[in-house]
């Protein structure tokens, strides 16, 4: 099955800096890369997200990369503010048999803005 | 945007109790339901997939007995952790999407068992 590292664990940054998340997975035929931003006690949310057509995609202070040569895909947070502050999951995932898409998350980032 | 509900958020009864935990997608047509479960300061943990009309896959380790999933419309899928114990506290949490379509993810449904 498929199998997502990501890292680091834990991330602090100063307000207005960037802040980088990687991330690889295993399965070559994963085509399909979100990222989810989970607050404390709150639902994961989609952030950005990626498919194995595209090297790149920007949303205004958040941006993704894949490399599907390499197996990796990072995201990156510009000019970072505490309400950036959250745990960050990124993803893999592919349509199976069944037509569905089976998500394998990473162990997730902890990030932290300090003002 | 896709709007998934989850009921009820929190949940506190003895040990040897079943609860039922409903995820309803509620502006879309959800194919696939998928329930996760997410220990404290961990990632979310795949339990199950469920297709709407079929028996749901469980990931290796998920005892189908002990967490009875039904997916009987395209809008509404359950989990029921029967005869519940102490271990099985924990951060439940369903997600639902279409073939292609980004998964959006319910508020979460914290379970305690005494």
């Amino acid at each position: 099955g498929e199998n997502v590292e990501q890292h680091p664990s834990t991330l602090s940054v100063q307000e207005g800096d960037s802040a980088v998340i990687k991330c690889t997975y295993s399965d070559s035929a994963s085509n399909y890369f979100p990222w989810y931003k989970q607050e404390l006690g709150k639902r994961p949310q989609l952030i950005i997200d990626i498919r194995s057509n595209v090297g790149e995609k920007k949303d205004q202070r958040i941006a993704v990369t894949l490399n599907k040569t390499a197996k990796h895909f990072s995201l990156h947070i510009t000019e970072t503010q505490p309400e950036d502050s959250a745990v960050y999951f990124c993803a893999a995932s592919r349509q199976n048999s069944g037509g569905y898409q089976k998500v394998t998350f990473g162990i997730g980032t902890k990030l932290q803005v300090i003002p | 945007g896709a709007v998934v509900s989850q009921h009820p958020s929190r949940v506190i009864c003895k040990s040897g109790t079943s609860v039922k935990i409903e995820c309803r997608s509620l502006d879309f047509q959800a194919t696939t339901m998928f329930w996760y479960r997410q220990f404290p300061k961990q990632s979310l943990m795949l339990m199950a997939t469920s297709n709407e009309g079929s028996k749901a896959t469980y990931e290796q380790g998920v005892e189908k007995d002990k967490f009875l999933i039904n997916h009987a419309s395209l809008t509404l899928s359950t989990l029921t952790v029967t005869s519940a114990h102490p271990e099985d506290s924990s951060f439940y949490i369903c997600s639902a999407g279409r073939s292609n379509q980004p998964q959006h993810f319910g508020d979460g449904t914290r379970l305690s068992i005494l």
